[in-house]
Order: structure tokens, then sequence, then C-alpha cells
């Protein structure tokens, strides 16, 4: 069975722009989430779909948003890009009860 | 001026020595525990999890140990082996945000041949 499948791998932007990140969930996992990990913050919980509706939010400001599609994937966009958006992206995904299963992230460097 | 990142606490040990990593949690609420490994380049890897009605759950080579009274998760890793050597990350949950994890800090694990 693939695992969590996140494109791209690598990014890079400039300050100001916008940027979307895609998520392919496991086969059959309806649940999909979001996380930052950053050196000076860790891991941080931005966003939970599940059943293409946003089932928790983390504190995060508006620039950061997602969306859930009816097979489970999911994007997560990031408008206005500030440096301190330069982290890794990480999706998660499961049946909807624990474990998350989670994709090897996607690395965006805004410059 | 540049960000001041963690600073992990690490762990270093010798190949088939037995590891101990500790967790303390922040929510007395939190139900459901979480151990994660992550390798450089990699996303985190599910390694154990424990419910708040155990106190203790055995895997393969690891073990979880759960203490309420004082909040503390800690991950026991038999026979430590090189390819062991990763960042470790205990997790927390309440309810049903089943998507909704807690991180830990982490904690950096060296394995010496």
């Amino acid at each position: 069975k693939a695992g969590v499948t996140q494109t791209p791998r690598y990014l890079i932007k400039t300050r100001g722009q916008q940027v979307t990140l895609s998520c392919s969930p496991i086969s059959g996992h309806r649940s999909v989430s979001w996380y930052q990990q950053t050196p000076g913050q860790g891991l941080q919980f931005l966003f939970e779909y599940f059943s293409e509706t946003q089932r928790n939010k983390g504190n995060f400001p508006g620039r950061f948003s997602g969306r859930q599609f009816s097979n489970s994937r999911s994007e997560m966009n990031v408008s206005t890009l500030e440096l301190g958006d330069s982290a890794l992206y990480l999706c998660a995904s499961s049946l909807g009860p624990p474990p998350l299963h989670f994709g090897n992230g996607t690395r965006l460097t805004v410059t | 001026g540049e960000s001041v990142g963690l600073h992990l606490p690490t762990l270093s040990v010798q190949e088939g020595d037995n590891s101990i990593i500790n967790c303390a949690y922040s929510n007395s609420a939190s139900d459901y525990f979480i151990w994660y490994k992550q390798e450089s380049g990699k996303g985190p890897q599910f390694i154990i999890d424990i419910r708040s009605n155990m106190d203790k759950r055995q895997g393969q080579r690891v073990t979880v140990l759960l203490n309420k009274t004082v909040k503390h998760l800690s991950l026991q890793i038999a026979a430590t082996q090189p390819g062991d050597s990763a960042v470790y990350f205990c997790a927390e949950n309440i309810g049903t945000s089943y998507g909704k994890l807690t991180f830990g800090q982490g904690t950096i694990l060296t394995v010496h041949p």
C-alpha cells in the first residue's frame, strides 16, 4: 500500500507570492491533517480535514488555508508568503481514528 | 536576526544497549499518546501508541510507559541498533480531535556501533 504522497518535495518562492502544496493520503484514509515543522517551533498543527470538511484548525493566520476533495486528496495554500513561512510542511492521513501516518513533506523556502 | 532553534535533548548509547526516551506532556485531559521517529529528510514514522486507560504497551523491541499522575511518558527501545538513530517525538491528543496532535520538542538519539 502506498504511503502518504506530498508534492512537490521542494519549493522556492519569493516573499509576497502564494504557494499550493498537495497531499495524497493512504488509500482509504478519509482524514488529512497538515503540520508545519521549523527548527524554532517544532511540529505545529495547521488544520485537519475529514470528508471534505475542516474539522480542526490550529493557531495560524488566515493566510494559511486548505481544502479536501471528494477523493480525500488535500491541498494547502499559503498566500502573501513571509520569510518566516520557510518550513517543512507535513501532511498526515488516517482512517479517522489515530494513528496518523505522515508523508515526507514539502520543504518550502521563502526568499 | 537568526531565530533561536529548539535545543533538543540528546541521548547517546552504544549498539546493543537499551534506550529510554522521556517525555513530559502538558494536558491532563489528553487521552491518547503516540511516539514517532523522524530520520533526516523524512516525515515522522509511527512507532507505538497508548491510550490513557493503559499504563504500558509493548511492541517489537519497544515499550511505552504512561504515568498519568506525573504526566510522564517514556519510550524504551531494547537492544538499540544504529538504524534507531533519529529524532524521537512524543505527541498527545484529546478526545475525538484525532488529527490534532500536540508534539513535544523531540529527543535526538545517537547509537554508536
